[in-house]
């Protein structure tokens, strides 16, 4: 089976522009994630989908990130207007029916986005 | 609350050598556990995840890892190190519904 693919693999851009990102996942997959990997850590979900609705936004920021799924398959994620801060490998991920133990995530292999 | 704690930032081993690569857990009720892979410039592969049928797990490419309830503990091992085993390993669990990742453990593995 085809695996989760992203949209672009790697990104430089100035503080204070705007950049997106794209998820395609697993066909099937009722369950999308985007992470952020911030150099030297483990990941930090940001957002979570079931089909087309959030089911988890709490640690995203919102003031300046976005997501969006529609039609329930693709994804975008969205930062405007981008810090220094924001630096960082971000990760999708898709699974069957949320997390358990029999419907691990399945991941892709990230945007890394430089902010200068 | 859920938490993931990796002790060793950085592990070196030699080639042919055993890997152990520690994790402890929190959590508030029996958490499923996971130990993901990371290739330079990859995404996460999972390595191997903890059902409750079997304290020892077995995964991939010869990794298995032992649930210690009274330890709170998940330590990935493996018997001999391959080269192509230096990456960056993760260890997570379940939370409402997503996964919890510790901070990852760099294995080097010296020829």
């Amino acid at each position: 089976e085809a695996g989760v693919a992203q949209s672009p693999r790697y990104k430089i851009i100035e503080k204070r522009q705007s950049v997106a990102f794209w998820c395609n996942p697993i066909s099937g997959h009722a369950t999308l994630y985007w992470y952020q990997q911030i150099l030297g850590q483990g990941p930090k979900l940001l957002i979570q989908f079931q089909n087309n609705g959030v089911v988890d936004d709490s640690q995203l920021p919102k003031d300046r990130f976005s997501a969006e799924r529609l039609k329930g398959v693709d994804s975008t994620l969205k930062i405007q207007p981008a810090k220094l801060e924001d630096s960082a490998v971000y990760l999708c991920a898709s699974s069957a029916v949320g997390v358990r133990e029999d419907s691990p995530l399945h991941f892709g292999n990230g945007t890394r986005l430089t902010v200068t | 609350a859920q938490s993931v704690t990796q002790l060793d930032s950085h592990v070196s081993v030699s080639e042919g050598t055993p890997v152990l690569l520690r994790c402890n857990y929190s959590s508030s009720y029996s958490p499923s556990l996971f130990w993901y892979v990371q290739h330079p410039n990859k995404g996460l592969q999972l390595l191997l995840k903890y059902t409750s049928a079997a304290t020892l797990v077995k995964g991939i490419n010869g990794f298995e890892a032992e649930f210690k309830k009274s330890e709170t503990s998940f330590h990935l091992t493996k018997p001999s190190a391959h080269m192509s085993d230096a990456a960056e390993y993760f260890c997570a669990l379940t939370g409402a519904n997503n996964l919890f990742f510790g901070t990852g453990t760099r294995l080097t593995v010296i020829p």
